[in-house]
């Protein structure tokens, strides 16, 4: 059983693109992230859900929307995709407040060409 | 804000050896987590081990053993007997008690030298 899924695990497409990422977690966690890894590996929290709301958005561009439709789901929407979105994305989950540590998800490998 | 330093960008050590991994961090709040994140090849986040800031014993994971000096805000990374799978970039983060967020260090790459 997969605690923490997201689809696809790879994704090439053209510049201009919309492109999708969803999330799903079996752990029954409130807290949900997105992350970004970079070409030098360095992680970097994008957006946190908790029970479906929006906790953190740390200053990425509005062409980034997550939606979250329950507190097991976390989907990342990505408009007019550029050369600099070329990444990998984690999705992952925790408990909230006096939670612990974070599962991810295996991320997704997004290449824009 | 809290930030988390990981000074060595690379290490390798001889299999069967013990290596130190290091990592440092800043924060003013006293109830807090700290992790050390495996990522292999594969890419998936593996957690290794965890550290409850109020805890004074150091937490051991099998041959992984942490060293957690809270007054110098230091958390270093012990892996002993080191084995060709232990290659990896190593991760050390950070959470608040009452955050919702983790954060990482820049990360360290492991080589294992058969």
């Amino acid at each position: 059983d997969t605690a923490v899924s997201q689809t696809p695990k790879y994704l090439v497409t053209q510049m201009g693109n919309d492109k999708s990422i969803k999330c799903e977690q079996n752990l029954g966690h409130d807290t949900m992230y997105w992350y970004k890894q970079d070409s030098k590996k360095f992680l970097k929290i994008m957006f946190s859900y908790n029970n479906k709301e929006l906790i953190i958005n740390e200053t990425v561009p509005n062409r980034f929307s997550p939606k979250s439709p329950d507190k097991a789901h976390l989907n990342l929407h990505i408009n007019s995709l550029e050369l600099g979105d070329s990444a990998v994305y984690f999705c992952a989950s925790s408990q909230g407040q006096g939670g612990t540590e974070a599962f991810f998800g295996q991320g997704t490998r997004l290449t824009v060409v | 804000a809290q930030t988390v330093t990981q000074s060595q960008p690379e290490m390798s050590v001889q299999e069967a050896e013990t290596v130190t991994l290091s990592c440092t961090y800043d924060t003013s709040e006293s109830d807090y987590y700290l992790f050390w994140y495996k990522q292999p090849p594969s890419r998936q986040m593996i957690l290794v081990i965890r550290q409850e800031a109020y805890k004074q014993q150091n937490a051991t994971e099998n041959r992984f053993s942490v060293n957690f000096q809270k007054a110098a805000k230091s958390f270093s990374l012990k892996i002993s007997d080191s084995q060709l799978g232990d290659a990896a970039m190593y991760f050390c983060a950070y959470r608040g008690y009452r955050d919702d967020k983790i954060i990482f260090g820049k990360g360290t790459r492991l080589h294992i030298l058969p």
